[in-house]
């Protein structure tokens, strides 16, 4: 579904508890983002990484965590230490440096229970 | 620190009236410059971008144009139908990684 594909879609955690929502795309870009949204603030960045084995936070990073160990996969780990983490995720790539051009995956729906 | 500023946040326009998105952003060595589409619980989707090197750009009923002296860029939807109601992000890149986004319009074209 557009060449990349997040899941799951709804994602219920509890107090405590890290989750792992997975991003993964086919388009062969050396880019990949993970965005926070929440109604009225727009789209906020909270890690990306240029290459694979190589990640840089964003604007709220505290809280979560990425890895990149290959260049399909971009998974983001919401901790307990991430006080409100209920929020629609998403992931995105691009080509990569000089190349115009997000896609973006269709979200995951994070709600604390 | 680097921002984009968006307005109106929401806009409610009649069917086949015109719609103006206004963006400013705070870099300068910003050179491109993309607006997305968010459908309600749907991912954004690219539907025009401009870049430093131009003034305006159209696409069918949609245009955008760039004054890069004011920092500013704005999105124009003409003959304004209900399949445009969405939510709308302006974005700014200085040509790395990054985008920053401006915080969203919602807009209702009302029937």
């Amino acid at each position: 579904d557009g060449g990349i594909t997040q899941s799951p879609k709804y994602l219920f955690r509890k107090e405590g508890q890290n989750v792992t929502l997975s991003c993964e795309q086919n388009l062969n870009h050396d880019a990949m983002y993970w965005y926070r949204q929440d109604p009225g603030q727009g789209l906020r960045l909270i890690y990306y990484s240029q290459i694979v084995n190589d990640f840089q936070k964003g604007d709220i990073a505290e809280g979560y965590s990425v890895s990149r160990e290959k260049k399909e996969s971009f998974p983001l780990t919401v901790t307990s230490a991430q006080k409100n983490p209920t929020a629609f995720y998403l992931c995105a790539s691009s080509p990569g440096h000089g190349s115009y051009g997000y896609t973006f995956g269709s979200g995951t729906r994070l709600t604390v229970v | 620190g680097e921002n984009v500023e968006q307005h109106p946040s929401t806009l409610s326009v009649q069917e086949g009236d015109s719609a103006v998105i206004k963006c400013t952003y705070s870099d300068s060595a910003s050179n491109y410059f993309p607006w997305y589409k968010q459908e309600l619980g749907k991912r954004p989707q690219l539907i025009i971008d401009i870049r430093s090197n131009v003034g305006e750009k159209k696409d069918q009923r949609i245009a955008v144009t760039l004054n890069k002296t004011a920092k500013h860029f704005s999105l124009h939807i003409t003959e304004t139908q209900p399949e445009d109601s969405a939510v709308y992000f302006c974005a700014a890149s200085p040509g790395t990684y990054k985008y920053i986004f401006g915080t969203g319009t919602r807009l209702k074209v009302l029937a």
